[in-house]
């Protein structure tokens, strides 16, 4: 599990409400990610982040704001949460080893409904 | 980052091997081929990752073609816990990489 956690696991949330959800490492790695997975489809990249406060798009990232205040805290928001929105939500790190290669290592998900 | 092709499903009996395919013929010179898995909902598990040598570690092999336009993950004894959907990523490395995931393989282990 590479020390990944996300909070909550399980959500149910209204149209038009706001939404945070938090991904912490236990570790000081540089590069956290933001993936989606709807039903039937592989994941797809929201946001990710190369250092403290240092984030960029990814895939599909509209409707989604991302911050990164420390390097173990990976907040992904959601201003006014939509029934698109509707998505297990999982967090990555990534772990450089030997020869600079990354590879990533995934927290458990939070599944995210919004009514 | 290349696009990747697999088989939709395959099986596999318990105590086999599990030979799974997959096609990158766009790969580039410095992306990496990755695998990993998804068991029922849980978070995508890395397996294992190579350039062009085969590799192995306690979990699987990986196979890459010479061209590198193709690659094969072996799994050399296969459990019901193996179970899972397995998804073939071809990425660059070095900066941090961005994993772009298909539909993947969904492999099933029967007794």
């Amino acid at each position: 599990d590479a020390g990944i956690t996300q909070s909550p696991r399980h959500k149910v949330t209204e149209t038009g409400t706001p939404v945070t959800l938090r991904c912490h490492q236990t570790e000081n790695h540089r590069y956290m990610y933001w993936y989606r997975q709807d039903p039937g489809h592989g994941l797809r990249l929201i946001h990710y982040s190369y250092g403290v406060k240092d984030t960029d798009k990814g895939e599909v990232s509209d409707g989604y704001s991302v911050s990164r205040s420390k390097t173990e805290d990976f907040l992904l928001t959601l201003e006014s949460a939509t029934s698109s929105q509707t998505s297990v939500y999982f967090c990555a790190i990534s772990v450089v080893a030997g020869l600079s290669t990354d590879t990533q290592y995934f927290g458990p998900g939070t599944r995210l409904t919004v009514l | 980052d290349a696009k990747t092709t697999q088989p939709t499903s395959m099986d596999c009996a318990e105590g086999r091997a599990a030979n799974l395919p997959c096609n990158h013929s766009t790969i580039s010179g410095n992306e990496y081929v990755y695998w990993y898995r998804q068991i029922h909902s849980q978070g995508p598990q890395y397996i294992i990752h190579g350039l062009k040598n085969n590799e192995t570690n306690e979990m699987a092999s990986l196979i890459i073609t010479e061209d590198r336009k193709s690659s094969t993950l072996i799994l050399p004894h296969a459990t019901l816990r193996d179970t899972a959907v397995y998804y073939c990523i071809v990425a660059s490395t070095g900066g941090g990489n961005k994993l772009t995931f298909g539909t993947g393989t969904q492999l099933k282990v029967e007794l």
